[in-house]
Parts: structure tokens; sequence; C-alpha cells
């Protein structure tokens, strides 16, 4: 078993442009988290996910993020139209039955 | 509101001294608390569970609830402890999200 698998792992993109970050949860978990880390702060929540669904996005700011869990395929964070202020690193993890695995992130630089 | 504060950015402690890593919490209800570490250029992975009453690597934490906190001890320092340790809250809302403090980096000394 793989892990929890994100892609890709550095990503640098120009204000204005989008942002797309994959992934794909441990084989046989069917729920994702993502979570953003900005510069000297903890993670914090995104959005909670499930095949097809989407279960909470109480932590999505409420322009220009989306998530998507398809049927088939990894989960999708995309960020349209991005700005300075979305350089962060940006985790994803995937539930167990106790705990959460997390994938190694992607960082995210705007310039 | 949950809120998870560990009030050390740094902590740098010598080889074989003890180790306490601060993490003090609010949380309406009973709370579920974790200790995550990320070693260099590792993910995140769970070190332990308040829950689990366990002992990993020599680390433990006993959830106080008086005092609201949940502390990481270790009585004698590695060097392979030197890492990024979070505490964090897991919310029993529907989704059970997890709420982080913001995180200590320990540097072992040799």
């Amino acid at each position: 078993n793989a892990g929890v698998m994100q892609n890709p792992r550095h990503l640098v993109r120009r204000r204005g442009q989008e942002a797309r970050l994959r992934c794909s949860p441990m084989k046989g978990h069917s729920h994702v988290y993502w979570y953003r880390q900005l510069p000297e702060e903890g993670l914090k929540f995104m959005v909670y996910l499930q095949k097809e669904n989407i279960i909470d996005e109480s932590g999505m700011p409420k322009e220009r993020f989306s998530a998507e869990f398809p049927k088939e395929g990894p989960s999708i964070l995309r960020i349209q139209q991005v700005v300075r202020g979305d350089s962060a690193a940006y985790f994803c993890a995937s539930k167990g039955q106790a705990e959460q695995y997390f994938g190694p992130g992607t960082r995210l630089t705007v310039t | 509101a949950q809120r998870v504060t560990q009030p050390e950015k740094l902590l740098s402690v010598f080889k074989g001294a003890p180790v306490e890593l601060k993490c003090n919490y609010s949380y309406s209800g009973s709370p579920e608390l974790f200790w995550y570490v990320q070693y260099s250029r590792q993910r995140l992975q769970l070190l332990l569970r308040h829950i689990s009453r366990e002992s990993i690597k020599g680390f433990t934490a006993d959830l106080n609830k008086g005092e609201t906190s949940f502390h990481l001890k270790k009585p004698f320092a590695q060097e392979e402890d030197s890492a990024m340790y979070y505490c964090a809250l897991r919310d029993h809302g529907g989704a059970q999200k997890l709420v982080f403090g913001q995180g200590t980096r320990l540097t072992i000394n040799p």
C-alpha cells in the first residue's frame, strides 16, 4: 500500500492562473480531507469529501476554491485565479477507521 | 470554539535531557486529542492518541481536563526525536475534522 499520494509535490503559478492539486487516498479509503498550512501556522481544515459527495466544506474560502472526489480517479482541489495569499502547503488525508493518514503535501507558490 | 495552542514554536534540548512539548486546548464536550510528528522530508504521521494511553518511541501524553492540557513528554531525548510536532483535537461533528496547533519544532542537540 503506497499510502496517500499527492501530486504535484511542488506547483508554481502566476497570479491569475488556475491551480489543480490531486490526491489519491489509500486503497480502500473512500473519504478524504483537505487541509491548508499557511507559513508559520498549523494545518487548517478546508473540506471533507466522500466519493461524489461533499460532506463538509465549512473551511473552504467562499470564492475561487472548489473540491471534488469523482467516482473514478483522484480527489481534486481547484483554485481559480490564484493570488499570492494562496501560497501554502496543501495536505490531503484519507480516513481510516481510527485515524487520518496524510499525504506528503503539495507546496503551491504563487508568483 | 475549538482551539489548540502550542505556545512554543521552537524548543531545543540536549540529548539525554527530558523533553516536554506543551499543548492546551479549548473544546466544549469530551475532547479526543492526538500528537502528530513530521520528520524532515517525511509526511505527517500519528505519534499517539490520548485514548490509547500508549507510549510510542518513549513519548507519553496525559490528558488533563482540569488544566485543558495534553503535554507530550519524554524522559530522555534522542537526536532522532528532532522533528516538527503538532498537537491536534478531533472535532466530534459530522466531518470529524482535526483542529491543529501551530506546531513546535523540536531540536535535540548532541
